[in-house]
């Protein structure tokens, strides 16, 4: 099964930038890289996908590098909207893992 | 508007009476999933669904069926629900999940809380 690990939880300011890193173990050729965002008692929301190198889209950017044995989600200058928890996928079987819960403070 | 829509939000049933959960989605989607998720443990797949007639189990699918007898629709059952399937389930849909623009839409939730 593909799996992902992830920090548990982040802490970050107001107007910071935020990086949280995912490993991809396991991940076969032909998938993809995905990150969700979820707030509490919602569905998850998609955020951004990729397969390698960087994509950027209107909220957030994305680094694979060349082995894609990881990748990480940056989130430009936070804000407290931003309170969430956010999760990795190897996208070929929509395992979610236990993600990352992200605090911004004030 | 893309959408998936489960019903019902809320629900509070007793111990061995069968109920259904149902989710619905509008966007033409092949494949469909249902997880459940509880405090600490993030999202657990209960059932997935490549197409139609076409389901498997995922990590958790003990006390759970489905069906998926047209492409819009993927019931989630409980034929005799436990206190232990006290949760948060969510449905899913998404084009198949293998390549580029595979973005997954979710449900609004069901709470369900058995007595």
């Amino acid at each position: 099964l593909a799996k992902t690990t992830q920090p548990i939880s982040m802490d970050s300011y107001e107007g910071q930038e935020v990086n949280i890193t995912c490993s991809h173990n396991n991940i076969a050729t032909n998938d993809y890289i995905t990150w969700y965002q979820q707030f509490p008692s919602q569905g998850p929301r998609f955020i951004i996908q990729g397969y390698k190198t960087k994509v950027t889209n209107e909220v957030a950017s994305l680094f694979i590098p060349a082995d894609r044995k990881s990748s990480t989600l940056s989130l430009p200058r936070v804000s407290l909207s931003d309170t969430a928890v956010y999760y990795c996928l190897n996208n070929n079987d929509m395992r979610f893992g236990a993600g990352t819960r992200l605090t911004v403070k004030p | 508007e893309a959408q998936v829509t489960q019903n019902p939000r809320y629900l509070i049933t007793v111990t061995g009476k069968k109920l259904t959960v149902t989710c619905s989605q509008n966007m033409n989607h092949e494949y469909m999933s249902w997880y459940r998720q509880d405090p600490g443990l993030g999202l657990r797949q209960i059932y997935y669904s490549m197409n139609v007639e076409v389901t498997d189990k995922g990590d958790v699918p003990e006390g759970y069926k489905v069906s998926r007898k047209e492409k819009r629709n993927f019931p989630l059952i409980l034929e005799s629900p436990s206190p232990n399937q006290t949760s948060l389930y969510f449905c899913a849909s998404s084009p198949p999940p293998r390549g580029p623009n595979t973005e997954a839409f979710f449900g609004q939730g069901t709470r369900l809380t058995v007595v």
